[in-house]
């Protein structure tokens, strides 16, 4: 069974520039979760989608947005990029509710 | 609030066991995970203790849970070069459980 694909694994973008980051849950996962790592702020969550909606948010600015489709794939998107913006972003997919959640990889963004 | 705190190193000899201990205070918490990141590299899950369980062994691993002081720990035992590691904390939180709040990490050293 495939686990948690997160494309591209590395990205660099200059700043004002906007950013489009790709997550494919593992097959039959339904919720799909956006992180991003800093070695300042740790890991910190993003946003939450479950069935195509929106579930849980986390306290990023309005720049920072995502969608998931039919099949359960995500997509995570940064506007107007900024230097502070570099980070792994990190995807983890669960089964449903209260069930444990794997991580991807992570794509690496630097902007420069 | 949400928060889950850890110490941020540890240094153990080779063979020895390896405690990583971490604090959180969502008493909600339905699940409690132990992640480990490599350099250079995404979150791994290595273990979770769902929030009615008080204890969790797996191989090398146990987890001990005491729900009353919301403490949370990692035993490594037989402690290897190959366990050198940040490992993670981490509290499920919210009704549907998919948000998950993370610990800053404790970085294990092993020594010969």
């Amino acid at each position: 069974k495939a686990g948690v694909t997160q494309t591209p694994r590395y990205l660099i973008k200059t700043r004002g520039q906007q950013v489009t980051l790709s997550c494919s849950p593992i097959s039959g996962h339904r919720s799909v979760s956006w992180y991003q790592q800093t070695p300042g702020q740790g890991l910190q969550f993003l946003f939450e989608y479950f069935s195509e909606t929106q579930r849980n948010k986390g306290n990023f600015p309005g720049r920072f947005s995502g969608r998931q489709f039919s099949n359960s794939r995500s997509e995570m998107n940064v506007s107007t990029l900024e230097l502070g913006d570099s980070a792994l972003y990190l995807c983890a997919s669960s089964l449903a509710d209260r069930t444990e959640a794997f991580f991807g990889q992570g794509t690496r963004l630097t902007v420069v | 609030g949400e928060d889950v705190e850890q110490s941020l190193f540890l240094s153990v000899r080779e063979g020895d066991s390896s405690v990583i201990n971490c604090t959180y205070t969502d008493s909600s918490s339905t699940y409690l995970y132990w992640y480990k990141q490599e350099p250079g590299a995404g979150l791994q899950l290595l273990t979770y203790i769902f929030s009615n369980m008080d204890m969790k062994q797996d191989q090398r691993l146990t987890v001990l849970l005491n729900k009353k002081d919301k403490h949370l720990s990692l035993r490594i035992a037989d402690t290897q070069t190959g366990d050198s590691a940040i490992y993670f904390c981490a509290e499920s939180i919210g009704s549907s459980a998919s948000k998950i709040i993370f610990g800053s990490g404790t970085r294990l050293s092993i020594r010969p």
